[in-house]
């Protein structure tokens, strides 16, 4: 069974303080890792879809890095406002004759005004 | 835009019961698939689908089936309800069968089986 993990588990920090994540897949049989944002009450929202190692994403305040040679995601928030409270899944994508999501528990992010 | 479509929102079943959650997407997306989400677990693939007439099993298939007559739509069958399929019900779809675009979501389905 392949796992992915997600580190911390959740986050209270106060507003206007930058913030990371930590995303940690196999490196074998890698696609593509996905971010989303999943705020309470509704459903996961893509933030950033990443194919290849050394990838860099930016929306906004949000980035994110790749690394999949050594299996390890990184999502960063400059400046974080209390609407970035949410959960933060990352989804590990593998082909394994066909293509299959294995997503992570989620960090779950509390953004104190 | 109606994006996916998942119904009902929710639903109560006794043991033993069976039932049908629908889910149907206007995007022509080709992926389509089915998680559950439980308490202090990531989201679990349960099925999906590459294209109309093509399934697979995902991580915790047992006790569900799915087919794919259409692009569009995606049922996911519960044969005999148990207690252990109290979940969230995730349907989602995205445009490539290969796993390079961005998963859309529907609003889930929160299902009690008794």
């Amino acid at each position: 069974i392949l796992n992915v993990e997600q580190s911390p588990q959740s986050l209270h920090v106060q507003e206007g303080d930058s913030t990371n994540f930590t995303c940690s897949f196999p490196s074998s049989n890698f696609y593509a890792l996905h971010w989303y944002r999943w705020e309470t009450a509704k459903s996961p929202e893509a933030l950033f879809v990443m194919t290849l190692n050394g990838d860099e994403k930016k929306k906004g305040r949000i980035s994110a890095t790749l690394n999949t040679k050594e299996g390890y995601s990184y999502l960063y928030i400059k400046g974080s406002q209390p609407e970035d409270s949410a959960t933060y899944l990352c989804a590990y994508n593998f082909w394994n004759y066909g293509q299959n999501f294995v997503f992570g528990p989620g960090t779950r992010l509390s953004v104190l005004p | 835009n109606a994006g996916v479509t998942q119904t009902p929102k929710f639903q109560v079943l006794k043991t033993g019961q069976s039932m049908t959650l629908q889910c149907a997407q206007d995007m022509n997306h080709e992926y389509m698939s089915w998680y559950r989400q439980d308490p202090g677990m990531g989201l679990r693939l349960i099925h999906y689908s590459v294209g109309a007439g093509i399934t697979d099993q995902g991580e915790v298939p047992n006790g569900y089936n799915v087919s794919r007559s259409t692009t569009e739509d995606f049922p996911l069958r519960l044969l005999s309800a148990a207690p252990s399929q109290t979940s969230v019900y995730f349907c989602a779809s995205s445009y490539s069968r290969q796993g390079d675009s961005p998963l859309h979501f529907g609003n889930g389905t929160r299902l009690t089986v008794t």
